[in-house]
């Protein structure tokens, strides 16, 4: 089955700076690739995502990028702010089931 | 909210008792999974249902079972809770491939 690592799990940054989260996965069919943001005590939420057809995607502040020979993908975050300040997770897809593997979070903090 | 709720919200029960978490969802969507949460692990599937009636397990399935006799909603019953079932546990929903899914707000379970 697929499995999916993430690094690093813990970033601190100064408020202003960029972060970049980076995950690789197993499965060289795996085809969707979604990253969540979870505020503490709250759900995990849908910030961006790709598929495997495209190199990457930008949504203001934040980016995904998408290497499928290498099999990994990052998050950038640029111009971090205090409310960025979470934990963040990679997820890789291949199967109809739509079932996610999770990579294992990255607590981002961001300091004034 | 997001077309998803879970009950009960917190629950303590004590080893050995029979326990059932229940998603509802209002949105029609023909997936649904249910995942914990541990410290260190990220997000781990339990199980998942492609429709009514039609289960399978996921990852980390024993000692949970699962039912979904009705499109909206998808039940976990641990059948004789343990200590280390202790935990917070996510139901998802997703509309079809290439969607992320749509988190409930959890239920913290505490097994004593």
């Amino acid at each position: 089955g697929e499995n999916v690592e993430q690094h690093p799990s813990t970033l601190s940054v100064q408020e202003g700076d960029s972060a970049v989260i980076k995950c690789t996965y197993s499965d060289s069919a795996s085809n969707y690739f979604p990253w969540y943001k979870q505020e503490l005590g709250k759900r995990p939420q849908l910030i961006i995502d790709i598929r495997s057809n495209v190199g990457e995607k930008k949504d203001q502040r934040i980016a995904v990028t998408l290497n499928k020979t290498a099999k990994h993908f990052s998050l950038h975050i640029t111009e971090t702010q205090p409310e960025d300040s979470a934990v963040y997770f990679c997820a890789a897809s291949e199967d109809s089931w739509g079932k996610f593997q999770f990579g294992a979070g990255t607590q981002v903090v961001v300091t004034p | 909210d997001a077309g998803i709720t879970q009950s009960p919200r917190h629950k303590v029960t004590e080893t050995g008792t029979p326990v059932t978490l229940r998603c509802h969802q209002t949105e029609n969507h023909r997936y649904m999974y249910w995942y914990r949460q541990d410290p260190g692990h990220g997000l781990r599937l339990i199980h998942y249902s492609y429709g009514v009636k039609d289960t399978d397990k996921g990852e980390v399935s024993d000692g949970y079972s699962v039912s979904r006799s009705k499109t909206e909603d998808f039940l976990l019953t641990l059948e004789s809770a343990t200590s280390s079932q202790t935990s917070v546990y996510f139901c998802a929903i997703r509309a079809d491939a290439f969607y992320g899914y749509t988190f409930g707000s959890g239920t913290r379970l505490t097994v004593v």
